[in-house]
């Protein structure tokens, strides 16, 4: 059974580089059918989409998060990575990586239907 | 940027059936999945493609999307599905994954 499994410091101060990594576990990262996405719920809040990643390195970002979040892939490690510069107190949340089906032409994109059981980011002094 | 709208909560007996919407600008255009998220934990996949339930996803899960509303409904409400919930759809154009504000539904 697949698994996720988020890693990373609980702990950024700001105005530096949060950096997180999700491992694969029982599957791989390599296939057709799936991206590897980050979502973050800040305390108390709602999901926000942060970005996806294909496991060839294709990458596509939250509008609100482009130019300071770059997601890559490792087909060695099975792993796939976050890395988001210049953060700030509104960075701070629970970050969830999750697997994505890649959908069809006719009906869009699929839901995220494996969840890694989510780390959480503080970014203070 | 495309916004789903959710009401922030629901309450129903046990053993009624709740009904929770998501209004978003012609959604019954798009693809919708729903999310259940107990606290302290990972959301889950409930309904994927408006209607379709993932495997071991209870029956009484149920999704419907049409016009500018989608819905889940949760027949026969059980004490074990307080918890939040959230539609979400792909946004094609500008390519943007889009979460609902959010649904807490109570069993009174």
């Amino acid at each position: 059974q697949l698994q996720l499994q988020e890693s990373g410091p609980g702990l950024v101060k700001p105005s530096e580089t949060l950096s997180l990594t999700c491992t694969v576990v029982g599957g791989s990262i390599v296939t057709d059918d799936h991206y590897w996405d980050w979502i973050r719920q800040p305390p108390g809040k709602g999901l926000e989409w942060v970005g996806s990643v294909y496991y060839d390195g294709d990458s596509y970002y939250s509008l609100s998060l482009k130019g300071r979040l770059t997601l890559s892939a490792d087909r060695t490690w099975n792993q796939f990575s976050l890395s988001l510069t210049s953060v700030t107190a509104a960075d701070t949340a629970v970050y969830f990586c999750a697997r994505r089906g890649r959908g069809n032409v006719l009906q869009g994109s699929n839901g995220f239907d494996v969840w890694g059981q989510g780390t959480r980011v503080t970014v203070s002094p | 940027s495309y916004v789903l709208t959710q009401p922030p909560s629901v309450s129903v007996a046990p053993g009624e059936t709740a009904r929770i919407t998501c209004w978003g600008d012609n959604i019954g255009t798009k693809s919708v999945h729903w999310y259940q998220q107990r606290p302290g934990q990972a959301p889950v996949l409930v309904i994927y493609f408006n209607s379709d339930r993932p495997s071991g996803i209870s029956e009484r899960f149920s999704g419907s999307n049409s016009g500018n509303m989608a819905t889940l409904t949760i027949s026969r409400v059980e004490a074990g599905d307080e918890a939040d919930y959230y539609c979400q759809v792909w946004d094609k154009a500008p390519d943007q994954h889009v979460f609902g504000s959010g649904t807490k539904v109570t069993a009174l």
